[in-house]
C-alpha cells in the first residue's frame, strides 16, 4: 500500500497569501496519478487537481499542482476567503487508493 | 447536472449487516465505474470499494473484502453496497463517488452516515 503523508498538518494563512502544501508518497507514482481535493465542512470532497498538475473542470487557476516521483505540491497563489478548507492529496496509481491525512488551510 | 444521493445509512447493532444505496442521476450511469468511500475523523478518507461501469469487476480493500460487496443496476442507475458483521470501526461517513475519465473522483455524494454500536 502507497503511503501519502501531507505537510504540514495546518497552515495558518490571510487571505491574498500564498498556501503551499506538500504530498509526499511512500513509494515513485508513475504516470503522476496524484490527485488534489478540497473539502469544506459539511461538505462532500471536490476534486481539484488530477494527474499531479491538470486542473479539474471549472477550478480557478490560482490553484495550480506539481510534482513527480514521490514529491508533490498544492499551490495556492492569492487565498480567497473560500479557499480556506482541509485538502487532501490521493493517488490512484494502483490498489488500493489512498488519502493523505490532509491540511486544514485556516485563516490567521 | 450530476446528483449522486446515498441512502441507507443509520445506527446498526455490531454483527448486523446493512445496505447501503446510491442513486446517479445526470449522467450515463453505465459508462462510469464507481467506488466507495468513508470518513472518520481519526483515519481520515478511506477508500472502500469500486466497480467497473458493466459491473463485471469489482475491487475491495483488504480489510474489508470478506464483508462488504459493491454491486450496480444500471437499468435503475443505482450503485449498492451491502455491509455485512459490522464492527464499531466501520462507523464513518460513506460516500458514493464517480470515476471521471482521468481516473479520479470527479463527483461525490454528500454521504450516509453509519453508526455502529450496541
Amino acid at each position: 500500500e502507497i503511503v501519502l503523508t501531507q505537510s504540514p498538518g495546518t497552515l495558518s494563512l490571510s487571505p491574498g497569501e500564498r498556501a503551499t502544501l506538500s504530498c509526499k508518497t511512500s513509494q515513485s507514482i508513475s504516470s503522476s496519478y496524484l490527485a488534489w481535493y478540497q473539502q469544506k465542512p459539511g461538505q462532500a470532497p471536490r476534486l481539484l487537481i488530477y494527474g499531479a498538475s491538470s486542473r479539474a473542470t471549472g477550478i480557478p487557476d490560482r490553484f495550480s499542482g506539481s510534482g513527480s516521483g514521490t514529491d508533490f505540491t498544492l499551490t495556492i497563489n492569492r487565498l480567497e476567503p473560500e479557499d480556506f478548507a482541509v485538502y487532501y492529496c490521493q493517488q490512484y496509481a494502483g490498489s488500493p487508493r489512498t488519502f493523505g491525512q490532509g491540511t486544514k488551510v485556516e485563516i490567521k | 447536472e450530476v446528483q449522486l444521493v446515498e441512502s441507507g445509512g443509520g445506527l446498526e447493532q455490531p454483527g448486523r449487516s446493512l445496505r447501503l444505496s446510491c442513486a446517479a442521476s445526470g449522467f450515463s450511469f453505465d459508462d462510469y465505474g464507481m467506488h466507495w468511500v468513508r470518513q472518520t475523523p481519526g483515519k481520515g478518507l478511506e477508500w472502500v470499494s469500486g466497480i467497473s461501469s458493466d459491473g463485471r469487476f469489482t475491487d475491495y480493500a483488504d480489510s474489508l473484502k470478506d464483508r462488504f460487496t459493491i454491486s450496480r443496476d444500471n437499468s435503475k442507475n443505482s450503485l449498492f453496497l451491502q455491509m455485512s458483521g459490522l464492527r464499531a470501526d466501520d462507523t464513518a461517513l460513506y460516500y458514493c463517488a464517480k470515476l471521471g475519465v482521468n481516473g479520479v473522483y470527479d463527483f461525490w455524494g454528500q454521504g450516509a452516515l453509519v453508526t455502529v454500536s450496541s
